[in-house]
């Protein structure tokens, strides 16, 4: 009974492809998130979505878009891919703001 | 200078000894969390706090708002505890991630 759950857990892609990641929570969170993890292993921000409105975009390029059909339901889509787009991306949610977060798995991209 | 800094940044200990990890952050925070990170790279949230200290088996967490300081605790470390541990200030409305420090325990 997973808590939040990505997919694909491991996406290989060339240069210039459209691709998705999904996530989806089942604790009935109001937040949820999107984080990249770098090769070095730094993990930063990318979105957050409180009941499906856009809160924090933090500078990432237009060619990611998320899009949250509903509050438990958070895809993250990445138009004309790069080689430094290649990272590990983090989806996550929470009941801000006295809750702890919870993570998905992960999914490993690799532009090549 | 790192919004959030965490010492050590590596990490080596025999099973049994007693491990601190220390975050220190620059930013306004309602809360702070610690996260773990295996290496199989998921990501575990160990504690929320915003004041004190709290124990969850041989874990311990402590804060003080006033100095911007967290510490994380293992006691009688044991090689399952190897991972990543993270210090992620919550800044409002995110959370702000420390670099992490690796931790190995050796038997």
């Amino acid at each position: 009974d997973t808590a939040v759950s990505q997919t694909p857990k491991y996406l290989v892609t060339q240069m210039g492809n459209d691709k998705s990641i999904k996530c989806e929570q089942n604790l009935g969170h109001d937040t949820m998130y999107w984080y990249k993890q770098d090769s070095k292993k730094f993990l930063k921000i990318m979105f957050s979505y409180n009941n499906k409105e856009l809160i924090i975009n933090e500078t990432v390029p237009n060619r990611f878009s998320p899009k949250s059909p509903d509050k438990a339901h958070l895809n993250l889509h990445i138009n004309s891919l790069e080689l430094g787009d290649s990272a590990v991306y983090f989806c996550a949610s929470s009941n801000r703001p006295n809750y702890g977060y919870t993570f998905g798995s992960g999914t490993r991209l690799t532009v090549v | 200078k790192n919004e959030v800094e965490q010492s050590p940044q590596n990490l080596t200990a025999q099973e049994g000894e007693f491990i601190t990890i220390n975050c220190s952050y620059s930013v306004g925070i309602s809360a702070l969390h610690w996260l773990q990170q295996h290496p199989g790279g998921g990501i575990v949230s160990l504690f929320m706090l915003s004041s004190g200290k709290k124990k969850h088996g041989r874990l311990i967490a402590t804060i003080n708002i006033q100095e911007k300081h967290s510490s994380l605790h293992i006691t009688a470390s044991h090689p399952r505890d190897s991972a990543v541990y993270i210090c992620a200030p919550d800044n409002t409305d995110k959370l702000i991630f420390g670099t992490g420090t690796r931790l190995q325990v050796f038997p």
